[in-house]
């Protein structure tokens, strides 16, 4: 089935670092998502995407949507340490019924 | 809070048996979403129903089941129970099928098989 590559897998930064983690997928997307998800809860929608080479912010937070349409970006910039979690991205792609295939997630660790 | 509630919040049960997990979705909401998360693991789409209709179905073991009933809650069956069943078991709501960027996620159910 589809598969989205998400990475990298794991990050451990130092505080006031910029992040930076992507998707990549062999099928053209309509859709991208990135969402985090805090130790013990659900995941929460960070981004939504639409467009290819769509940029779209949530505070210290932009999105892209690539323009090949198989891939998309998130950059966390001067990242503090609340921004710990897993990053999962989520994609819809064409004739996928509606369904969404999510990535593995990126785990970020913030080191003091 | 996301508005969907799952219960219970843990359960742990031994090998071979039966449990249901119960979600309800945010007000509004006709899409459920049921997801499985293993220990430090992406998450795994089991099955979506869309106003008590199945919608889609992932990789939902058979011994496995779903139903969404005409008020809209929506129970996951795990029967069977083997130990790598241990996992966090999530369901999301959305305001229908076709809009994925409305989908909101429950606390989740930290199922322990032992």
């Amino acid at each position: 089935g589809q598969q989205l590559n998400q990475s990298p897998q794991s990050m451990f930064i130092q505080e006031g670092e910029d992040v930076s983690m992507n998707c990549t997928s062999s099928s053209i997307f309509n859709t991208w998502l990135w969402y985090k998800q805090d130790p013990g809860e659900g995941p929460v929608l960070l981004i939504a995407l639409y467009k290819a080479g769509e940029l779209t912010s949530n505070g210290r937070l932009t999105a892209q949507f690539g323009i090949t349409r198989k891939d998309s970006f998130l950059n966390i910039s001067a990242s503090i340490p609340s921004d710990v979690g897993i990053y999962f991205c989520a994609g819809q792609f064409r004739d996928s019924n509606y369904q969404l295939i999510w990535g593995a997630g990126t785990k970020l660790i913030i080191k003091p | 809070d996301s508005g969907v509630t799952q219960t219970p919040k843990h359960l742990i049960t031994a090998t071979g048996q039966r449990v249901t997990l119960r979600c309800s979705p945010r007000s509004g909401d006709l899409s459920v979403y049921w997801y499985q998360q293993s220990l430090d693991q992406g998450l795994q789409f089991l099955i979506q129903y869309y106003n008590g209709e199945e919608r889609a179905k992932g990789n939902i073991l058979e011994r496995f089941s779903a139903q969404q009933f005409p008020d809209l809650h929506s129970e996951l069956n795990l029967s069977s129970l083997e130990l790598g069943d241990s996992a966090l078991y999530f369901c999301a709501s959305s305001v229908d099928h076709a809009r994925v960027d409305t989908i909101y996620f429950g606390e989740g159910s930290w199922l322990t098989v032992v």
